[in-house]
């Protein structure tokens, strides 16, 4: 079936760095994706999401970007720092699935002093 | 905003007896509730989707005896895990949406319960 993917399990950075997560979706229909935190031991955490009539939001440290025709979603960390350090989900909505989330498999980022 | 909270946080128990775990939205109504396990470096997959006043829905896979979800409030919804064997040990996790907001398909999640069958 069709699902959300990652592409690299593990990213290290070192810390004032910039890091860069990305994920792949196969669904189309898509049409709201979300990035989730998740530090060791605790539910996911909001970061940022976006619609598919969008192609770039910004927050604060944090940008995502959504490129429709390869299906492919990225998280943008400014200056990243070392509580930045946990798992990355994205998370992916179809229309019509009253908000139901398929999420991908997670990125591990790995901030290095 | 849009808090969620769970109870327990641990919980570790015998093979055959059952356990609750609840959910909360603290500050908000929510009129979906969903539920999740997860297991050690894995994703989140979803058991079920709890709507407030109706029964729940699972999942394929997801046996509903077992996993027994109630929703009696816009703010409560509960998963009973009914006779847990070790393989039942896992990280369960809740989220809400946000009632009445259609323009947003936000989840908030919960702290998560970590569940250990003896």
């Amino acid at each position: 079936g069709e699902s959300v993917g990652l592409h690299l399990p593990t990213l290290s950075v070192q810390e004032g760095d910039n890091s860069i997560i990305n994920c792949a979706y196969s669904n189309s229909a898509s049409d709201y994706f979300i990035w989730y935190k998740q530090e060791s031991g605790k539910g996911p955490q909001f970061i940022i999401d976006i619609r598919s009539n969008m192609d770039k939001r910004q927050g604060q440290r944090v940008t995502v970007l959504l490129n429709k025709t390869v299906k492919h979603l990225s998280l943008q960390i400014a200056a990243t720092q070392p509580g930045d350090s946990a798992v990355y989900f994205c998370a992916e909505n179809i229309p019509g699935t009253a908000s139901k989330l398929t999420f991908g498999t997670g990125t591990r980022l790995q901030v290095t002093l | 905003g849009a808090v969620v909270s769970q109870h327990p946080s641990r919980v570790i128990c015998k093979s055959g007896t059952s356990v609750k775990i609840e959910c909360r939205s603290l500050d908000f109504q929510a009129t979906t509730m969903f539920w999740y396990r997860q297991f050690p470096k894995q994703s989140l997959m979803l058991m079920a989707t709890s709507n407030e006043g109706s029964k729940a829905t699972y999942e394929q896979g997801v046996e509903k005896d077992k996993f027994l979800i109630n929703h009696a409030s816009l703010t409560l919804s509960t998963l009973t895990v009914t006779s847990a064997h070790p393989e039942d040990s896992s990280f369960y996790i809740c989220s809400a949406s946000l009632a009445g907001d259609l323009s947003t398909d936000t989840q908030y999640f919960g702290p998560g319960t970590r569940l250990t069958v003896l």
